[in-house]
């Protein structure tokens, strides 16, 4: 079965520092890979989504970036994080050939302070 | 662009009422609908899924949703609640012509149900 593993699990981080999220998947190969922002009373926000190496599609103007350096990597990034960046972030996957089913990872509690 | 609304977002039930959780989508063409469940402390997962055929499907748990394409509604229901299914209720859609790889989230309804 397809798993995420998604690290850290909590963060903390000053204002201005650089962030990076790193989102791994096991189970499948040339999947879809998704950055969600989870926020009370917004739902889930999808920020980014990946249908290949290399090839990413942002949905919101935002202070991140996100890459897919490998078939089974996805990570989220910013050089200077804002204190609006806080929050709870989800890496996803599905398999390439099917919406059926996202499967998710534990999440990414970030704190901008 | 396609996005979904949730219209309940605090919902609080007493056990064995019936339970009806608001979903409408904007996109005019053919979508596939879920409904995904994130209770305490785990992590997402899918609830139950339309595609096509019959537009009542049933999930999980005895829940069940009514995909009502005239009203572009797929609620989600259930007619005896639990205690255990306290959770937080996430509808999505996933469009199926143009940029077919998204997965749309609505905000979410969370449910607490009291024993």
């Amino acid at each position: 079965s397809q798993t995420i593993h998604q690290w850290p699990a909590t963060l903390v981080q000053p204002v201005g520092s650089p962030l990076s999220l790193e989102c791994t998947v096991e189970g499948t190969s040339n999947p879809n890979l998704y950055w969600y922002r989870q926020a009370a009373g917004r739902g889930l926000q999808l920020l980014f989504y990946s249908v290949g190496i290399g090839q990413i599609s942002s949905e919101v103007p935002q202070n991140l970036s996100a890459s897919r350096p490998q078939d089974r990597q996805f990570i989220l990034s910013s050089k200077k994080l804002l204190l609006s960046d806080s929050g709870f972030y989800l890496c996803a996957g599905s398999r390439q050939d099917s919406m059926e089913k996202l499967f998710f990872g534990s999440g990414t509690q970030l704190s901008v302070l | 662009a396609q996005s979904v609304s949730q219209h309940n977002h605090h919902v609080i039930l007493s056990e064995a009422a019936s339970l009806e959780l608001g979903c409408n989508y904007s996109y005019g063409g053919t979508v596939n609908l879920f409904w995904y469940v994130q209770y305490p402390g785990q992590h997402l997962q899918l609830l139950l899924k339309y595609f096509s055929g019959d537009p009542l499907v049933k999930g999980i748990k005895g829940f069940e949703a009514e995909f009502i394409k005239s009203k572009f509604s797929f609620n989600l229901r259930k007619p005896s609640v639990q205690w255990s299914d306290t959770a937080e209720y996430f509808c999505a859609v996933n469009a199926l012509s143009g940029a077919t790889n998204k997965l749309i989230f609505g905000t979410g309804t969370l449910l607490a149900v009291q024993p």
